[in-house]
């Protein structure tokens, strides 16, 4: 099955700082879906974008797609302590009910 | 808002009982599904249902099965339970007609077989 591989595995930066993370995938997609994850608990769903889109925002969350590099990116600018969490990027492809997660990027950020 | 419920947030069994792992949603969604939860492994699908009494194979049913009787609840299985169960299994659920608004998940449940 197609599985979407963030970058880096963990990053760590200074309240106020952007935060980018990035996700590759393998295979055609509907769409990718970004999900965050506060330690010991379930995802919480974050944004999704189209496969037809390119950009898409949410509060200071920005997310970008490029298909004809099968990636993405989440920026989250203006970090506070409490975004300190996982942030997995998932896919789904044609005709599939099912979503495939990346393994994550852990994210610290240090008041 | 969309609630998922599971069961249990921490579980201790044994080597070779079996486990009911329960996962309820209350907005009538068709589709559910179960995934374990490993470091360094992330997310790995089990079993889904597209809906009621339906259920398909994901990427990790050995020593697994499911149940899904009435359509707010999904239950994960493990058959004889065994050390390398060990994990967090997150439950989720999706209405069709909400494709493009992700899966909603549960707590979680992390399940210690000893």
């Amino acid at each position: 099955s197609q599985q979407g591989e963030e970058d880096p595995q963990a990053l760590s930066i200074q309240e106020g700082e952007n935060a980018t993370m990035n996700c590759s995938y393998k295979t055609s997609i509907n769409n990718l879906q970004w999900y965050r994850q506060n330690s010991g608990r379930g995802l919480v769903h974050l944004i999704l974008i189209r496969s037809n889109e390119r950009e898409k925002h949410s509060g200071r969350l920005r997310v970008t797609l490029d298909t004809s590099k099968k990636s993405s990116s989440l920026l989250i600018t203006a970090s506070r302590a409490a975004d300190t969490a996982s942030y997995f990027c998932a896919t789904d492809g044609a005709g599939s009910y099912q979503l495939t997660f990346g393994k994550g990027t852990k994210l610290s950020v240090i008041p | 808002d969309v609630k998922v419920t599971q069961s249990s947030r921490y579980l201790v069994k044994r080597t070779g009982e079996k486990v009911f792992l329960e996962c309820v949603q209350d907005m009538d969604h068709e589709n559910m599904f179960w995934y374990r939860q490993d470091p360094g492994l992330g997310l790995r699908l089990i079993y889904f249902s597209y809906d009621v009494k339906m259920k398909e194979k994901g990427d990790i049913p050995e020593g697994y099965s499911v149940s899904r009787e009435k359509k707010e609840r999904f239950s994960l299985i493990l058959e004889s339970a065994s050390t390398n169960q060990t994990s967090m299994y997150l439950c989720a659920s999706r209405g069709v007609r909400e494709a493009n608004y992700g899966y909603t998940f549960g707590s979680g449940t992390r399940l210690t077989v000893v």
